[in-house]
């Protein structure tokens, strides 16, 4: 089966870059979508198709596939980002596959 | 504004049959741009695709792998929802179901709606 891992957890200050990586075989091959999930509610669409944003999605958000990786990456990072983070990979072949989630600490 | 509202019991015993129902409000089930998903998060957290149904002329439903053969997903067009039946359950699949909306623009990348999720346990 094709597994999608995460970094467990990333801490990052207020103000400054967290980046959350996302790998998979040959992950660039995939379309790759990113979730936030705040504690006690449903998982909130954040990046889809490896590098867009829905409507409403603050500009600091932004996100990469290349190669193996991909990349979600929060610039200006605020107190109101501190949750979990899942990618998502889609495939023809494999269907629909989770990564293993990243908390994000903001210190 | 897409809204899916989830409903069911909360406790399953083991061997029976869990089952859930999602409401859609601001798109139908018979949507030929649109599938109709469920979700669920283990008790660890990750996040697990368990099937689909969604209508291009006719009704195809899709499944994964690891719950084929005990699971359904059926759409209700008179009611405008999709349920989820999972049969011969055991605590393993103690779980936050949701059930979510993915669009399609020839395929179905990503979930763009979500329900409010429910936690269903399964215990005697």
């Amino acid at each position: 089966s094709y597994e999608v891992t995460q970094p467990p957890s990333v801490s990052v200050s207020p103000g400054q870059t967290a980046s959350i990586t996302c790998s998979g075989y040959k992950l660039e091959n995939k379309y790759v979508s990113w979730y936030q999930q705040q504690p006690g509610q449903s998982p909130v669409l954040i990046m889809y198709q490896d590098d867009k944003r829905p409507s409403g999605i603050p500009e600091r958000f932004s996100a990469s596939n290349s190669g193996n990786t991909a990349t979600l990456t929060i610039s200006g990072t605020q107190a109101m980002d501190e949750a979990d983070y899942y990618c998502q990979a889609w495939d023809s072949n494999l269907g629909y596959v989770f990564g293993t989630g990243t908390k994000v600490t903001v210190l | 504004q897409v809204q899916l509202q989830q409903s069911g019991p909360g406790l399953v015993k083991p061997s029976q049959t869990l089952s859930l129902t999602c409401a859609i409000s601001g798109d139908s089930v018979s949507s030929s741009s649109a599938t109709w998903n469920w979700i669920r998060q283990s008790t660890s957290g990750g996040l697990e695709w368990l099937g689909r149904t969604y209508y291009r002329s006719k009704w195809y439903n899709e499944y994964a792998i690891s719950v084929k053969g005990r699971i359904t997903v059926n759409p209700d067009t008179s009611k405008n929802q999709f349920s989820l039946q999972l049969n011969s359950v055991t605590p393993e699949d103690t779980a936050v179901y949701y059930c979510a909306r993915a669009p399609c623009g020839g395929d179905c990348y990503d979930f763009d709606y979500w329900g409010q999720g429910a936690l269903v346990t399964v215990s005697s």
